[in-house]
């Protein structure tokens, strides 16, 4: 049974860019998280989704970066326009459908490097 | 005051020794608390998950949970160069939001 699967692991963008991050959640998981870590610093909490519906995004910036987990397909975390701050491990997690106490298992991580 | 406090440490141990990893947290609404190891440049592997206070125990890892204290303990017995990693504390209220601790880097020597 595959665990959650990220691509790309690795990423550079030029300042300006726009960056695409996917999450494939694991086999039977329908909802999707996604936190970024920054250099010494915790994970954060972003988003979470479950299939065509953002349900908390209370973490996410509020400009540049979207999230979307469509009916098909992976998890996409985009962030418009980069600049150096976005640089980071973004990773994605899932947990299988139920209330609430289920716990969240991660993918390897993409990492952003904005030049 | 930051929701979930860890010292980052590093914490460097002989190969054997018992390791005591801790974490301190201030919103008294957090239910459910895991340990997540993550090593260098991986995704966190969870660890252990224990809702309410008390210990729970798996293989060489225990958990604790003190909420009156609001604090939470992981000890590893018996510590392996293998457990070389990055511990990270994370717990949640009844959200699926998770708040982690910056992590507490741990070495085991041979």
């Amino acid at each position: 049974n595959a665990g959650v699967m990220q691509n790309p692991r690795h990423l550079v963008r030029r300042r300006g860019q726009e960056a695409r991050l996917r999450c494939s959640p694991m086999k039977g998981h329908s909802h999707v998280y996604w936190y970024r870590q920054l250099p010494e610093e915790g994970l954060k909490f972003m988003v979470y989704l479950q299939k065509e519906n953002i349900i908390d995004e209370s973490g996410m910036p509020k400009e540049r970066f979207s999230a979307e987990f469509p009916k098909e397909g992976p998890s996409i975390l985009r962030i418009q326009q980069v600049v150096r701050g976005d640089s980071a491990a973004y990773f994605c997690a899932s947990s299988p459908p139920g209330v609430g106490t289920d716990t969240q298992y991660f993918g390897p991580g993409t990492r952003l490097t904005v030049l | 005051q930051k929701e979930v406090e860890q010292d980052p440490g590093p914490l460097s141990v002989p190969e054997g020794a018992i390791v005591s990893l801790n974490c301190t947290y201030s919103n008294s609404a957090f239910q459910y608390f895991m340990w997540y190891r993550q090593y260098s440049r991986k995704g966190p592997e969870l660890l252990m998950y224990t809702y309410s206070s008390g210990n729970k125990e798996d293989g060489r890892f225990t958990a604790q949970v003190d909420k009156s204290s609001k604090y939470i303990s992981l000890f590893i017995r018996d510590s392996q160069p293998s457990d070389s990693a990055t511990y990270l504390c994370a717990m949640k209220d009844g959200s699926e939001k998770l708040v982690f601790g910056k992590g507490t880097k741990l070495t085991v020597n041979p």
